[in-house]
């Protein structure tokens, strides 16, 4: 099987612009999880999509929003872009039938905000 | 929520030594453990996982062993290689949805 996917994988914006990344997860997975990856916070959990609805979510701040298609697909969103949300974005799929299942990352999209 | 800690933060050892990460968690419903290896660069790679029903599991190298009484579990990584040399994550969850927590990571150098 094909792994997990990310697009774009780097990204320069500039502040008070936004940013859509995307995640193509393995097939026949359901689940996507976004995180934040930082030298200093390390990895950090933004939010959780299974079939289309978004389950769980982290705690940062409303600028940052996703969302997931019915093929699984998923794309997150960060509006307004601020200096401190440059970070390595990170997607992980799973099958997550019932039981907890191993998560898959991808590549991850690495963003630099000027 | 959840909280896992994990140390230490930094570790070298010599080529062919054994290495010790240990993390520790809040929560006790917590009943899935999985450890990522991540190279400089790469993305984090599933190295080995544990459920609260097994004390112990080993695949080669590396054995992680889970004390559900004292919340913690802890990877074990013998016989030392270069190769070894990463940022490990621990993690815990719950199941049913969910998400993950993770360890801040521990570095990992392999010294010849």
């Amino acid at each position: 099987k094909a792994g997990v996917t990310q697009t774009p994988r780097y990204l320069i914006k500039t502040r008070g612009q936004q940013v859509t990344l995307s995640c193509s997860p393995i097939s026949g997975h359901r689940s996507v999880s976004w995180y934040q990856q930082t030298p200093g916070q390390g990895l950090q959990f933004l939010f959780e999509y299974f079939s289309e609805t978004q389950r769980n979510k982290g705690n940062f701040p409303g600028r940052f929003s996703g969302r997931q298609f019915s093929n699984s697909r998923s794309e997150m969103n960060v509006s307004t872009l601020e200096l401190g949300d440059s970070a390595l974005y990170l997607c992980a799929s799973s099958w997550l039938a019932g039981e907890r299942e191993t998560q898959y990352f991808g590549p991850g999209t690495r963003l630099l905000v000027l | 929520g959840e909280n896992v800690e994990q140390h230490p933060s930094t570790l070298s050892v010599q080529e062919g030594d054994s290495a010790v990460i240990k993390c520790t968690y809040s929560d006790s419903a917590s009943n899935y453990f999985p450890w990522y290896k991540q190279e400089l660069g790469k993305r984090p790679q599933l190295i080995i996982d544990i459920r609260s029903n097994v004390g112990e599991k080993k695949d080669q190298r590396i054995a992680v062993t889970l004390n559900k009484t004292a919340k913690h579990f802890s990877l074990h990584i013998t016989e030392t290689q270069p190769e070894d040399s990463a940022v490990y994550f621990c993690a815990a969850s719950l199941s049913y949805g969910q998400n993950f927590v993770f360890g801040p990571g521990t570095r990992l150098s392999v010294l010849p």
